[in-house]
């Protein structure tokens, strides 16, 4: 069954350093991936998807993710991080197939707090 | 700019009772989907939709039901509520384009509560 496991549930870095969020599947055939960002008390806002080609993909404010087959891996990165970017970050593998659709499944998310 | 949108945003039930959340996009997406969002659970998928006139299963259908009314509008129904379904609900949509892949657009959730 497809799964995604984001083992880190809370990371505090401090403004200005660099970020890095793990995300590692489970998918039969080659998966869509996503990273979507959840402020307080808002819905999810994507970030950004992979679906083929180019392995390293850029995303809405300043972040990256690189899709590392190998590794059943998607780890989200940014290299300087604002206080803004303070929020919950879930990791989701699209589990849709044939004529079905976008169904994603979602890890359980990564609560980001930035420090002064 | 609507979106996708919610109504309501907050719902106190008393256990036994039932009500039905809202969900409309006005995005012309073919697809819709219910979650609910746990602590440390992440989204879970209630139900979907892939299309006008189909419903289907996701994760935790037990205890809901869900109506495509057409394409813009998707409802959710809890029948008889019970604690365990204070949650917070997302609807979503997407284009749904045949097989995998697809953005989801979010609504900004409801937030219930069952006493």
């Amino acid at each position: 069954a497809q799964s995604v496991t984001q083992p880190d549930i809370h990371i505090t870095v401090s403004e200005g350093a660099s970020l890095e969020l793990r995300c590692n599947y489970s998918y039969g055939a080659t998966p869509y991936l996503f990273w979507y960002v959840q402020s307080p008390g808002q819905g999810l806002q994507l970030l950004l998807k992979y679906f083929s080609g180019d392995t390293l993909v850029q995303g809405i404010k300043g972040f990256e993710a690189e899709f590392k087959r190998s590794q059943s891996s998607f780890n989200l990165r940014k290299p300087s991080v604002h206080w803004s970017d303070a929020a919950e970050y879930f990791c989701a593998v699209g589990a849709g197939y044939g004529g079905a659709t976008n169904k994603l499944i979602f890890g359980t998310g990564t609560l980001l707090a930035v420090q002064p | 700019n609507a979106g996708v949108t919610q109504t309501p945003k907050f719902q106190v039930l008393k256990t036994g009772q039932s009500m039905t959340l809202q969900c409309a996009q006005d995005m012309n997406h073919n697809s819709m989907y219910w979650y609910r969002q746990d602590p440390g659970m992440g989204l879970r998928l209630i139900y979907y939709s892939a299309s006008e006139g189909t419903t289907d299963k996701g994760e935790v259908p037990n205890g809901y039901n869900v109506s495509r009314l057409n394409k813009r509008e998707f409802s959710l129904r809890l029948e008889s509520a019970a604690p365990s379904q204070t949650s917070v609900y997302f609807c979503a949509s997407s284009q749904g384009r045949r097989g995998r892949g697809g953005e989801l657009f979010f609504g900004e959730g409801s937030r219930l509560t069952v006493l």
